[in-house]
């Protein structure tokens, strides 16, 4: 069945640092994969998101890596601020939005 | 200002009762999605409705019910079946299958 994983549950860096948040999918038919934020107590946000024709795609502080051979997407954050600080999910955009278990980032002052 | 709006933002029941959570939307959006989220954890759908009067269940669709009567309006029943029912209620919206979703800010339902 259709799976979406992260490959860390907690990453910490230190403010200022460059942040990469790491997806792997399992199916090769996706063509569509966002990117969410969601702060405590809060709903998901939107941060970025690419389609399968693409294979980077850049936003204000965030890039979005598509790799289709081996089925991985990655978010990197530049200069992380501690307002980065979230649990991030990486989702299939399909009929039925397909949502990772999420990786908390910290950023440590 | 256009949105997602889920009310309330807290609810308290007791066991045994079915209660319904709100989701009202006024962007316009064909599809909307109920997602549940326990501590530390995902999201996992529920049920979702990508057109008026027609919905589908999600990966944990038992215990729960919706209706999809109006565009705007995707109400989620959690019946009294419902084996753990604690947990933050997210209800989300897109325009069509492959856009983003926005999200409304989450109801957190506790049963005593």
């Amino acid at each position: 069945g259709e799976s979406v994983g992260l490959h860390l549950p907690t990453l910490s860096v230190q403010e200022g640092d460059n942040s990469i948040i790491n997806c792997a999918y399992s199916n090769s038919a996706s063509d569509y994969f966002i990117w969410y934020k969601q702060e405590s107590g809060k709903g998901p946000q939107f941060i970025i998101d690419i389609r399968s024709n693409m294979d980077k795609r850049q936003g204000q502080r965030v890039t979005v890596l598509l790799n289709k051979t081996v089925k991985h997407l990655s978010l990197q954050i530049a200069a992380t601020q501690p307002g980065d600080s979230a649990v991030y999910f990486c989702v299939l955009g399909r009929r039925a939005l397909t949502f990772g278990s999420g990786t908390r980032l910290q950023v440590q002052p | 200002d256009g949105g997602i709006t889920q009310s309330p933002k807290y609810l308290f029941r007791k066991e045994g009762q079915n209660v319904t959570l709100s989701c009202e939307q006024n962007l316009n959006h064909d599809a909307m999605y109920w997602y549940r989220q326990d501590p530390g954890q995902g999201l996992r759908l529920i049920y979702y409705s990508q057109i008026v009067n027609d919905f589908q269940k999600g990966d944990i669709a038992e215990g729960y019910s919706v209706s999809r009567e109006k565009k705007e309006s995707f109400p989620l029943t959690v019946t009294s079946a419902q084996k753990n029912p604690t947990a933050f209620y997210l209800c989300a919206s897109t325009w069509g299958a492959d856009t983003e979703a926005f999200f409304g800010q989450g109801t957190r339902l506790t049963v005593v």
